[in-house]
């Protein structure tokens, strides 16, 4: 298995700053992703970060307002740029880690512990 | 695009009991897997259980199982024995074969009362 940290835990932040969230992980993983949890919501994938390559967006989140950075296999940041109230969410990160389980192994997907963003 | 559903926004259960969520999906593919998550207050996503596509027999862990009806693109959780630790929002996920993004569904909040 693999144990996800994040920092910050959480976080309240002003309109218009933005806030990086970290996302650290205990053994070396090639898929890496960022989820959103709205307020009582279902959580919505961001983006895929994979080391060694950009980062691929899903439809309706750009670049600008969510730069992701993935310098090694361990580690990974998102930043929320320019925040307003609606981003006020959950941030997950979450990795795929090859797991044996039974009589079988296959993908498995971890997640962190969430960071908890309140904008102002 | 994979939808996945879950028509059940709460549901309640006296301890010791047996529960079920329900998850409804609809997908072309006929290669895929699903999950079923549990989220607790503390907020740490955890894998509960999950069933190949491919694979008739229905999962099971421990006092969680599944039933799985691909035709009808259904896909429930029972929880058996239910506990007070089993107290969390309940996702269904999807997702494709060969491919590691998931889709979830709106979620379930499950309360054990004593």
């Amino acid at each position: 298995s693999a144990v996800i940290s994040q920092k910050p835990s959480r976080d309240i932040c002003q309109r218009g700053t933005s806030l990086t969230i970290q996302c650290q992980v205990d053994s070396q993983v090639t898929m890496m992703f960022w989820y959103r949890q709205q307020p009582g919501q279902s959580l919505t994938l961001i983006a895929t970060a994979n080391q060694g390559s950009e980062a691929t967006y899903e439809s309706g989140f750009v670049i600008d307002k969510f730069p992701i950075s993935r310098p090694n296999l361990t580690f990974s940041t998102l930043t929320v740029s320019n925040m307003s109230p609606e981003d006020s969410s959950i941030y997950l990160c979450s990795v795929v880690f090859w797991t044996s389980g039974g009589q079988s192994s296959y993908n498995e997907q971890f997640f962190g512990p969430g960071t908890r963003l309140t904008v102002l | 695009a994979q939808t996945v559903t879950q028509s059940q926004p709460e549901m309640s259960v006296q301890e010791a009991e047996t529960v079920t969520l329900s998850c409804t999906y609809d997908t072309s593919e006929s290669d895929y897997y699903l999950f079923w998550y549990k989220q607790p207050p503390s907020r740490q996503m955890i894998l509960v259980i999950r069933q190949e596509a491919y694979k008739q027999q229905n999962a099971t862990e421990n006092r969680f199982s599944v039933n799985f009806q691909k035709a009808a693109k259904s896909f429930s959780l029972k929880i058996s024995d239910s506990q007070l630790g089993d107290a969390a929002m309940y996702f269904c996920a999807y997702r494709n074969f060969g491919n590691e993004k998931l889709t979830f569904g709106t979620g379930t909040r499950l309360t054990i009362i004593p």
